[in-house]
Order: C-alpha cells, then sequence, then structure tokens
C-alpha cells in the first residue's frame, strides 16, 4: 500500500552518458506525470500520461528526453547523452482519475547528477 | 498563455506573526488552484485546494478572480510551518510556480 515509489533515489552519472528514472505508481492510478525540480525554476512539467498513452509530451525540454508506461502501471523517463543541465531532481507523481479537482500524489524523487 | 507567478523565493518571519505567500496566476478559463507543500526530506504533498473553501493547518487561501490571485495565508506561523510552498493551476494539466521559502523563527 505503498506510495508512488521512484528509483533509483540517486544517480550519477557522466555527460554523454543515457539514464532511465523509473516510477512505480499508486496502484489503480491512472494518471502518471514527470516533473523536474531545479533550483529557481520551481517544478517543470515534463510529461503526463493517462493509462499507457501520452497525450502531453509538450514539456519534454528536447529530443534526447523520452518516457514511456507500460501496463497502465510503471512509467521509464529515460534521457539520452546526459548534458550538465539534466542536473535536477525528477519527481514523478500519480492520481486517480485526472480531471476536476485532481489531487497528485509524488514520489521523493531521483536526484540526478551530469558530471 | 497559462502561468502561475509566486514573486517571493524567501519570506522569514517570526513565530506568531502572519504570513502571506502571493500566488497570480494566467489563465483564460475557469481556474483550479492548489497549494503544495514540500516539509525538509518529505515529500511534496498537497495542502489545500481553492474548491474545498477548506483550512488546512491554519491555512487559508481565498481564490480572487479579478486579481487572479490565489494568495495563502495564516494569522499565526508556527516553526513546524517552515517548507517551501508551490502554488499550482490546472489548466489541461497542472503546472506549478518557482515556489516559496517560508522560513519561521523562534
Amino acid at each position: 500500500g505503498a506510495g508512488v515509489s521512484q528509483s533509483p533515489s540517486n544517480k550519477v552519472t557522466e555527460k554523454g552518458k543515457d539514464v532511465e528514472l523509473r516510477c512505480d505508481p499508486i496502484s489503480g492510478h491512472t494518471a502518471l506525470y514527470w516533473y523536474r525540480q531545479s533550483l529557481g525554476q520551481g517544478l517543470e512539467f515534463l510529461i503526463y500520461f493517462q493509462g499507457n498513452s501520452a497525450p502531453d509530451k509538450s514539456g519534454l525540454p528536447s529530443d534526447r528526453f523520452s518516457a514511456e508506461r507500460t501496463g497502465g502501471s510503471v512509467s521509464t523517463l529515460t534521457i539520452q547523452r546526459t548534458q550538465q543541465e539534466d542536473s535536477a531532481v525528477y519527481l514523478c507523481a500519480s492520481s486517480l482519475d485526472p480531471g476536476f479537482n485532481e489531487k497528485l500524489f509524488f514520489g521523493s524523487g531521483t536526484q540526478l547528477s551530469v558530471l | 498563455a497559462q502561468r502561475v507567478t509566486q514573486p517571493e523565493k524567501l519570506l522569514s518571519v517570526f513565530k506568531g506573526a502572519p504570513v502571506e505567500l502571493k500566488c497570480n496566476y494566467s489563465y483564460s478559463g475557469s481556474p483550479e488552484l492548489f497549494w503544495y507543500v514540500q516539509y525538509s526530506r518529505q515529500r511534496l504533498q498537497l495542502l489545500l485546494r481553492h474548491i474545498s473553501r477548506e483550512s488546512i493547518k491554519g491555512f487559508t487561501a481565498d481564490l480572487n478572480k479579478g486579481e487572479t490571485s490565489f494568495h495563502l495565508k495564516k494569522p499565526f506561523a508556527q516553526e513546524e510551518d517552515s517548507a517551501m510552498y508551490y502554488c499550482a493551476l490546472r489548466a489541461d494539466k497542472l503546472i506549478f510556480g518557482t515556489g516559496t521559502r517560508l522560513q519561521v523563527f523562534p
């Protein structure tokens, strides 16, 4: 009955490497969001899933970023050829049903450091 | 364009003082507004939503459509209120402001 689970909690990588960040939403939650949290930038929307489809990918910063969701559950955010500006906390959130008065439940995030 | 603006990065007050964290929004439709809070070493969590017109931990927020604001208020701040506060607007997705760090000194 745990909340939203993200792994790894910390990831240090070298510039140019690819990374995968994982999110396990609360069971039964149909909506899943990825946000990026960095100093001075607040929470930046990346992508939103309803079931396995992503109606809104408008926040992905570049084509190096991609995300998928399988089985209406687990989601993976992939960053290819990482750059130093990708360093941030990546937050995942899920909700029971998107729409009016939606309440998001957040994971504890993945701290990504690109050296 | 949909936008949430939190003009203050840091707000420092003494215990017992009133607190107001400012939030302004830009949205052409009927807004749904929220306040989320992140305490030290905890997850981001919902504090309150305008539709519920609720008071949580002594905090209230009133939607002012004329001024396009949704300021968060508490009459007497407590040390345990120290946290990062984010205002959020639900348009076609939930977008957040840049956050305000509230520090309450003893």
